[in-house]
């Protein structure tokens, strides 16, 4: 299982664009990129995932550079409602063994 | 469609009492999971189910047991509840078919609150 750094926190004010950059430099060939949200006292929440390039969706976009040892997740235009943690995980499907990191907090202010 | 769905959402036993958590999912899949989740930390995998009548351990299986006797329904079992076992557990599922390609998804619970005493 890739392991994955990401930062531990980040701040933003309604309205702007938030990007959150996780690493994972030892990423194997067939492993997807896969971000989850989860606010307190739930559980967490698929958001987007993607192997290479741009991923967009109504949520969030998921932006990979060719040598995937990286990736953006990009939230447009957050409101007060986006914050949350955000995890990355990176692994090929077969679903064992999946841990999540501390995650990135986001905090979003007026 | 209810999703994941686990009972019950808060529960207090004192040191040493015995209970069960239960997870039951509607959307036919096949790998389960349960995890812990402490106050700041990510989550932590305790064990899973890659099929019925199938278990198997993740990171942090000590004190607790699990089944899968019916492919919809993962147990979390606690034999002797002790006060580090205090924690939020989140139960999740994913489908893992034959056409599946890609990273599989989690549907995750509502969480089930648990306190040691």
């Amino acid at each position: 299982l890739a392991k994955t750094t990401q930062p531990i926190s980040m701040d933003s004010y309604e309205g702007q664009e938030v990007n959150i950059t996780c690493s994972h430099n030892n990423i194997a060939t067939n492993d997807y990129i896969t971000w989850y949200q989860q606010f307190p006292s739930q559980g967490p929440r698929f958001i987007i995932q993607g192997y290479k390039t741009k991923v967009t969706n109504e949520v969030a976009s998921l932006f990979i550079p060719a040598d995937r040892k990286s990736s953006t997740l990009s939230l447009p235009r957050v409101s007060l409602s986006d914050t949350a943690v955000y995890y990355c995980l990176v692994f090929t499907g077969g679903g064992n063994k999946l841990t999540f990191g501390t995650g990135t907090q986001l905090k979003v202010e007026l | 469609n209810a999703g994941v769905t686990q009972t019950p959402k808060f529960r207090v036993l004192k040191t040493g009492q015995s209970m069960t958590l239960l997870c039951a999912q509607d959307m036919n899949h096949e790998y389960m999971y349960w995890y812990r989740q402490d106050p700041g930390m990510g989550l932590r995998l305790i064990h899973y189910s890659v099929g019925e009548g199938t278990t198997a351990k993740g990171e942090v299986p000590d004190g607790y047991n699990v089944s899968r006797l019916k492919k919809q329904n993962f147990l979390l079992g606690l034999e002797s509840a002790a006060p580090s076992q205090t924690s939020v557990y989140f139960c999740a599922s994913s489908y893992e078919g034959q056409d599946f390609s890609g990273a599989n998804v989690l549907t995750f619970g509502a969480g089930s609150r648990l306190t040691v005493l």
